[in-house]
């Protein structure tokens, strides 16, 4: 399966900045996803970004708020921008393989926004 | 709409018993692939199986079993003989049509298991 680098592993933030999040595949892949899991609660579906397309957004979530960036098919940045308390959150990138395990995670960005 | 319940929120048991994880889910589509996946507290998710909708045969691995039944949309988890290393949360996923067609994984709010010694 796919092996994703993630990073920030966790960042602690002032209200009002922006945190870049960056997921790096050692494969092709050609479709990304980005996750949102609040404290005690289960993931949610951010985006989709597909390379050269802009990235396809769930109910609820914003590109002004969350941008993705997708330069090619081994890199994808989401964005948290203008942050409050309330983004406080694990950040997970995903990625669609083939082989028997379907779909691989980063290891998460663990931001707290203080 | 697509979605997936896990009705139990938390369960608590001692080492060795048995427990299972209730799934159930929701779709149109005819095919769909279905996953469990565990977070423990360090918060990586661990990838535990993959069962798509033609398979219904259950499965065993080691002290894990899944029951796939269509007839009722559920997809069962059982842990036999628990151990305190198996206190995490599980998570039962959906995801719908062909592989590698663009669909992301739909979770269900996961269930927390505690397991004491």
């Amino acid at each position: 399966s796919a092996v994703i680098s993630q990073k920030p592993s966790r960042d602690i933030c002032q209200r009002g900045t922006s945190l870049t999040i960056q997921c790096q595949v050692d494969s092709q892949v050609t479709m990304m996803f980005w996750y949102r899991q609040q404290p005690g609660q289960s993931l949610t579906l951010i985006a989709t970004a597909n390379q050269g397309s802009e990235a396809t957004y769930e109910s609820g979530f914003v590109i002004d708020k969350f941008p993705i960036s997708r330069p090619n098919l081994t890199f994808s940045t989401l964005t948290v921008s203008n942050m409050s308390p309330e983004d406080s959150s694990i950040y997970l990138c995903s990625v669609e393989v083939t082989g028997i395990y379907g779909y691989t995670f980063g290891s998460g960005t663990r931001l707290t926004v203080v | 709409a697509q979605k997936v319940t896990q009705a139990q929120t938390e369960i608590s048991v001692v080492e060795k018993e048995d427990v299972t994880l209730d799934c159930v889910y929701e779709t149109r589509d005819t095919t769909y692939y279905l996953f469990w996946y565990k977070q423990p507290p360090s918060g990586e998710l661990v990838f535990l199986i993959r069962r798509n909708s033609f398979d219904e045969q259950n499965e065993i691995s080691g002290r894990y079993s899944w029951n796939f039944q269509k007839s009722t949309s559920s997809f069962n988890f059982t842990i036999t003989a628990s151990q305190v290393v198996d206190s995490a949360v599980y998570f039962c996923a959906l995801s719908e049509g062909h592989y590698q067609a663009g669909t992301a994984l739909i979770f269900g709010k996961g269930t927390t298991l505690s397991v004491s010694s």
